[in-house]
């Protein structure tokens, strides 16, 4: 039972343009919403957090927004810059387990 | 730099035996989680510990198993390797009601 679900394995996206990386999810109980971003032969690294109660928080270039009746998360990230090539994951926690989607590799085109 | 060191960072091991992967834990966080990633998967919850006991176990078996020290260091603990445990292996340290956990650069096993 997949809680976590990225689709789209893969994005390109030319710089300086808006990246927009989507997630589903299926259980109800999470209570934060994480995206951690992956580059080879390192751990994830945590990018933004949204508590299940807010609709939208924002760092800088990246912006997340949940759609709870959707059951529907969404990372913005603008402008796209060719550091942002990586894997991105998006991930649901309840209490201190966090369930990770299978990621999506965003690659920057110059 | 998120303060959680793995150790070793690559491990080969023959199907059968037995290895424990380390972990340091950042500075005053208390909760520490394992993680298994096998390639092209997001990474997969073994289980959590918290003031020196597990707290949450995801869906391996009972050859995993882990400790956590006083120092809230942690080890995790594989028997009869597999040819499947390969994987890099991921720790995790957070406080509790925090809405992160920050990822060590995990430990590459290799199971021949």
């Amino acid at each position: 039972d997949q809680q976590v679900k990225q689709n789209s394995p893969s994005l390109s996206v030319q710089e300086g343009r808006i990246s927009i990386l989507n997630c589903d999810y299926t259980n109800s109980m999470f209570d934060y919403f994480l995206w951690y971003k992956k580059y080879p032969a390192e751990g994830p690294t945590f990018l933004i957090s949204i508590s299940s109660i807010k609709d939208k928080n924002e760092d800088g270039r990246f912006t997340v927004f949940l759609n709870k009746s959707a059951k529907h998360l969404s990372l913005h990230i603008v402008p796209s810059q060719p550091g942002d090539s990586a894997v991105y994951f998006c991930a649901g926690r309840r209490g201190d387990k966090i369930i990770f989607g299978k990621g999506t590799r965003l690659h920057i085109l110059p | 730099e998120t303060g959680v060191t793995q150790s070793p960072t690559h491990l080969i091991k023959t199907r059968g035996q037995q290895v424990t992967l380390r972990c340091s834990s950042q500075s005053g966080h208390n909760t520490v989680s394992w993680y298994q990633q096998a390639l092209g998967q997001g990474p997969q919850f073994i289980f959590q510990y918290y003031r020196e006991e597990e707290n949450g176990r995801g869906n391996f078996p009972p050859r995993f198993s882990g400790l956590q020290f006083p120092n809230y260091s942690s080890e995790l603990n594989v028997n009869a390797l597999e040819l499947d445990d390969s994987a890099l292996y991921l720790c995790a340290s957070s406080l509790p009601g925090t809405g992160s956990s920050f990822f060590g650069q995990g430990t590459r096993l290799t199971v021949v």
